[in-house]
């Protein structure tokens, strides 16, 4: 039983293209969150949804764009991608926005840049 | 700016030895977690310790926090080759959503 998923796992591109990270969850949770981990190993967080809603977007250049059809699913959107783009993506998800919780993490999907 | 620092940032030890992960933050917090994250996959999640809390124990895990000082510690004890991974802290000291993690300590275990 896979409690949060991601597809692609990995993605190769070119630069300018726009792609696609869809993410899923069926845990019931409310709240759903995308980080970017980069090669060293710093995961920061990008977005954070809850039932829907937007309520964490942090410096993150407009070309990325979260969306959220129902509160299972959280997909990243990457228009005009960068070679600075390349990164591990994880989606993850917790049960109540307004209080600390533990997250569960997707497999992550690698995009590499070319 | 980041939020959680591991120290040291890898340690390499024999299968059975106990390993010590370090973590530092700069701001208040609610509670810190830890997690755990082989590699190639996702991130784990271990323990919580709440701010009022000192000690949390889980199986072979101990962890403590000294809120004055603004640290924790992780402990594995009889450490196994499957606890080879990197060890992250976590802190919501930014809101309750937002968790802020450090860079991770690489946790070897030699066979």
């Amino acid at each position: 039983d896979t409690a949060v998923s991601q597809t692609p796992k990995y993605l190769v591109t070119q630069m300018g293209n726009d792609k696609s990270i869809k993410c899923e969850q069926n845990l019931g949770h409310d709240t759903m969150y995308w980080y970017k981990q980069d090669s060293k190993k710093f995961l920061k967080i990008m977005f954070s949804y809850n039932n829907k809603e937007l309520i964490i977007n942090e410096t993150v250049p407009n070309r990325f764009s979260p969306k959220s059809p129902d509160k299972a699913h959280l997909n990243l959107h990457i228009n005009s991608l960068e070679l600075g783009d390349s990164a591990v993506y994880f989606c993850a998800s917790s049960p109540d926005p307004g209080r600390s919780y533990e997250q569960y993490f997707g497999p992550g999907t690698r995009l590499t840049v070319t | 700016s980041q939020q959680g620092e591991e120290d040291p940032q890898a340690l390499s030890i024999q299968e059975g030895e106990n390993a010590t992960m370090n973590c530092s933050y700069k701001t208040s917090i609610n509670n810190l977690q830890w997690y755990r994250q082989n590699s190639g996959r996702g991130l784990v999640h271990l323990i919580l310790i709440r701010s009022n809390e000192r000690e949390k124990h889980s199986g072979r895990l101990r962890v403590t926090l000294d809120t004055s000082k603004k640290s924790s510690s992780l402990l594995i004890t009889a450490s196994r080759a499957a606890d080879t991974a990197s060890y992250f802290c976590a802190t919501d000291g930014q809101g309750a959503q937002k968790l802020v993690f450090g860079q991770g300590t690489r946790l070897t275990i030699n066979p």
